[in-house]
């Protein structure tokens, strides 16, 4: 089965709003990142977290090892905020096999 | 800085055809490489990764192969494509065991359109 949830699948907001998106996980993770996909398919690293909380401008994410999940938290969302957010987590040090959240479709509407 | 570069940018190839793509990373010496595979509108999945020069190991199986000639070289082939092959491909590093972290930093993708 798929090691990591991510909802959800698909959310729209209005210019200024925010939301969260959720990546659940089956195993114990030790890191995650969070990436945004832009339409030429480049993966943008937004957070790297290990434990704990970052925050970078409107976005802010949480990893909690020990209850499986990390958040990302949008805020003021604006029109080049559109694209698809992937979760990706990793559960050895070193090598790092990271598995992909299936991702999540956030279109900003004006 | 470091910087990744995979080429080509994007291919169409027959079906049965060879390719070849290939993945460069300068600024960093015995990075972890990998190749990730991304059909349209699906998640990444991991089909290789390296360590060091002349040892790659399989993590999927996609009728494809991978090789590392140099450090800081990472190159994605097949002799015979299928339709099946189509898709995004992305090449990524991360530090090598020890190192500080375990991020992973792609390259900007190689599309794959097999007719």
């Amino acid at each position: 089965g798929d090691q990591v949830e991510q909802s959800p699948s698909a959310l729209s907001l209005h210019e200024g709003t925010g939301s969260a998106l959720r990546c659940n996980f089956t195993t114990t993770m030790r890191a995650v990142q969070w990436f945004q996909q832009n339409s030429r398919g480049s993966l943008i690293n937004l957070f790297y977290l290990a434990s704990g909380t970052k925050e970078n401008g409107r976005l802010k994410s949480t990893f909690n090892s020990k209850e499986s999940y990390s958040t990302l938290h949008i805020r003021d969302a604006q029109l080049e905020d559109s694209g698809t957010y992937f979760c990706a987590a990793g559960s050895n040090t070193g090598y790092q096999n990271f598995y992909f959240g299936k991702g999540t479709s956030l279109t900003v509407i004006p | 800085a470091q910087t990744i570069h995979q080429w080509p940018v994007a291919e169409i190839k027959a079906v049965g055809s060879p390719l070849s793509l290939g993945c460069t990373i300068k600024g960093k010496s015995s990075p972890n490489l990998y190749w990730y595979w991304q059909a349209t509108g699906g998640t990444l999945q991991q089909l290789f990764y390296s360590i060091t020069v002349g040892q790659v190991e399989s993590v999927v199986q996609l009728n494809l192969s991978a090789s590392r000639p140099k450090d800081d070289q990472f190159i994605l082939s097949t002799e015979k494509l299928l339709l099946s092959h189509s898709g995004f491909y992305l090449c990524a590093w991360s530090h090598g065991l020890g190192g500080a972290t375990g991020q992973l930093y792609f390259g900007e993708g190689s599309k794959l359109t097999v007719l």
